[in-house]
């Protein structure tokens, strides 16, 4: 079974901590993608990556950055928390090709991120 | 600027009858459609799919219809089932890209 896995289902943070969101995938997909959910917004893409070591800004990358530093793993990392990054994150997957096949992304069940 | 547009925020059927959630796109270069189903406190699940090639797709209760010229699409679920209540999210690409832009969603709420 093909998977995209969260560290963490819920966390709760301070103001002002450096905080990790980790992602791993098992279906040697390409590209990673960070999205948050908020009610009434939608998803909205933080950050992607097509390769390792490589990354794009997504519609809303401030307050965020990025690693990949390998195939399978993207982090997350918000360097200053604040409460409006208070928020249910979801990682995703996709592999790449002439397109995005029947299914495009394979996601996460979600990180619940509470910013006090 | 919002390029795929999910006008109504809920829906409340009733059991057994049909469910019709509706979708626009403003990009004409969307070539690829796809729906994803999310139950709190999950990740989004693949639902169906539809390539601009054709009209309808369908995949047992869940149908996908796709017209182009009013850059809209509707998926259908008949008969609608309490399990159906759950956020759908619209989301197309472009020309094979593998980024996708996502609607707001709506949450449907199937009584029984």
């Amino acid at each position: 079974d093909v998977k995209v896995t969260q560290s963490s289902r819920y966390l709760v943070k301070r103001t002002g901590e450096k905080v990790f969101l980790e992602c791993v995938q098992d279906m040697d997909h390409e590209n990673m993608f960070w999205y948050r959910q908020d009610p009434g917004l939608g998803l909205r893409l933080i950050y992607f990556s097509y390769d390792v070591k490589m990354k794009e800004k997504g519609d809303i990358p401030e307050g965020y950055s990025v690693s990949r530093e390998k195939k399978e793993r993207f982090s997350l990392i918000l360097e200053s928390a604040s409460t409006n990054q208070t928020s249910m994150y979801l990682c995703a997957s996709s592999s790449q090709g002439p397109g995005l096949g029947n299914y495009g992304y394979t996601f996460g069940s979600g990180t619940r991120l509470t910013v006090v | 600027d919002q390029q795929v547009k999910q006008n109504s925020p809920s829906l409340s059927v009733q059991e057994g009858r049909i469910s019709i959630l509706n979708c626009d796109y403003t990009n004409s270069m969307f070539d690829y459609f796809l729906w994803y189903k999310k139950y709190p406190a999950e990740g989004p699940t693949f639902l169906i799919s539809i390539s601009s090639i054709k009209d309808k797709n369908e995949d047992g209760r869940f149908t996908v219809f796709l017209n182009k010229s009013a850059k809209h699409l509707s998926l259908h679920i008949v008969p609608s089932q309490p399990g159906d209540s759950a956020v759908y999210f619209c989301a197309a690409s472009e020309g094979g890209s593998e980024k996708l832009v996502f609607g707001k969603g709506t949450k449907l709420t199937v009584n029984p």
